[in-house]
C-alpha cells in the first residue's frame, strides 16, 4: 500500500542552524512527491515537488529537497533556519486517481 | 494569486445538527477536495469533485455528503453532526493538468459538542 512517513513528530533548532525534515514513503511506480507547510492558522502552502529528473529540487522560501529512490526518501533542507519557518511540514505523494497520500506531518520550532 | 476561501475559520455545533462548510475557488480549477486534519494523522481525503455535479469518496467518507452545483463552489455536508467529527476541515483545489498542485483554504475548525 502507498505510504508516507515522517519520522519525527517535532524538531527543535536554533535560528540560524541547519535543518533536516525526513521523509520516506511507500509507492510502487515513479512517485511524484511534495512538501507542504503550514503556517500557524493558514492552510498548506506548496513549498517543492519531484516528479522526474534532477534529485535534487529547490523550492520557495530557501528549501530543498534530495530525492533518493534507493532509500525511498525525499528529505527538506534548509541552511539557515529563520524564526518565520516555525510551522507544520508535510510530505506526500501522489497516489494516482485523484489522491494525494500525505504524512502525518513534522512540527518545527526555532529558539533564538 | 490562487485562492481558495471557507465560509468559517472557527464554527461550533451541537451533536445531532446539520453542518454545511462552503468552499469557493476563484481559478477555474476543475478538481476539488475536502480533506479532515487531526493531529498525528495528517490529512486524510473525506470527497473529491472532478467535475460539476461529480464526486467520489476519499478514504473516510463515512458520515459526509457533498455537493458541487458550480464549478467554483465544493460544500461538504455533515447530515448529523457527531463529537467524533470535531476537527479541522481542509479544502483544496486543483487544475486538471498534471501540475498536482492543491491550493489549500486556511481551513474550518468544527468543534461538535
Amino acid at each position: 500500500a502507498q505510504s508516507v512517513t515522517q519520522p519525527d513528530i517535532h524538531i527543535t533548532v536554533s535560528e540560524g542552524a541547519s535543518l533536516e525534515l525526513r521523509c520516506n514513503y511507500s509507492y510502487g511506480a515513479t512517485p511524484y512527491l511534495f512538501w507542504y507547510v503550514q503556517s500557524p492558522g493558514q492552510g498548506l502552502q506548496l513549498l517543492l515537488k519531484y516528479f522526474s529528473g534532477d534529485t535534487l529540487v529547490q523550492g520557495i522560501k530557501g528549501f530543498e529537497a534530495e530525492f533518493k529512490r534507493s532509500q525511498s526518501s525525499f528529505n527538506l533542507r534548509k541552511p539557515s533556519v529563520h524564526w518565520s519557518d516555525a510551522a507544520e511540514y508535510f510530505c506526500a505523494v501522489e497516489g494516482g486517481g485523484f489522491k494525494t497520500i500525505f504524512g502525518a506531518g513534522t512540527r518545527l520550532f526555532v529558539k533564538a | 494569486d490562487v485562492k481558495v476561501t471557507q465560509s468559517s475559520r472557527y464554527l461550533v455545533k451541537r451533536t445531532g445538527e446539520k453542518v454545511f462548510l462552503e468552499c469557493v475557488q476563484d481559478m477555474d480549477h476543475e478538481n476539488m477536495f475536502w480533506y479532515r486534519q487531526d493531529p498525528g494523522l495528517g490529512l486524510r481525503l473525506i470527497y473529491f469533485s472532478y467535475d460539476v455535479k461529480m464526486k467520489e469518496k476519499g478514504d473516510i467518507p463515512e458520515g459526509y455528503s457533498v455537493s458541487r452545483e458550480k464549478k467554483e463552489r465544493f460544500s461538504l455536508i455533515l447530515e448529523s453532526a457527531s463529537t467524533n467529527q470535531t476537527s479541522m476541515y481542509l479544502c483544496a483545489s486543483r487544475p486538471g493538468d498534471s501540475t498536482y498542485e492543491q491550493y489549500f483554504g486556511p481551513g474550518t475548525r468544527l468543534t461538535v459538542t
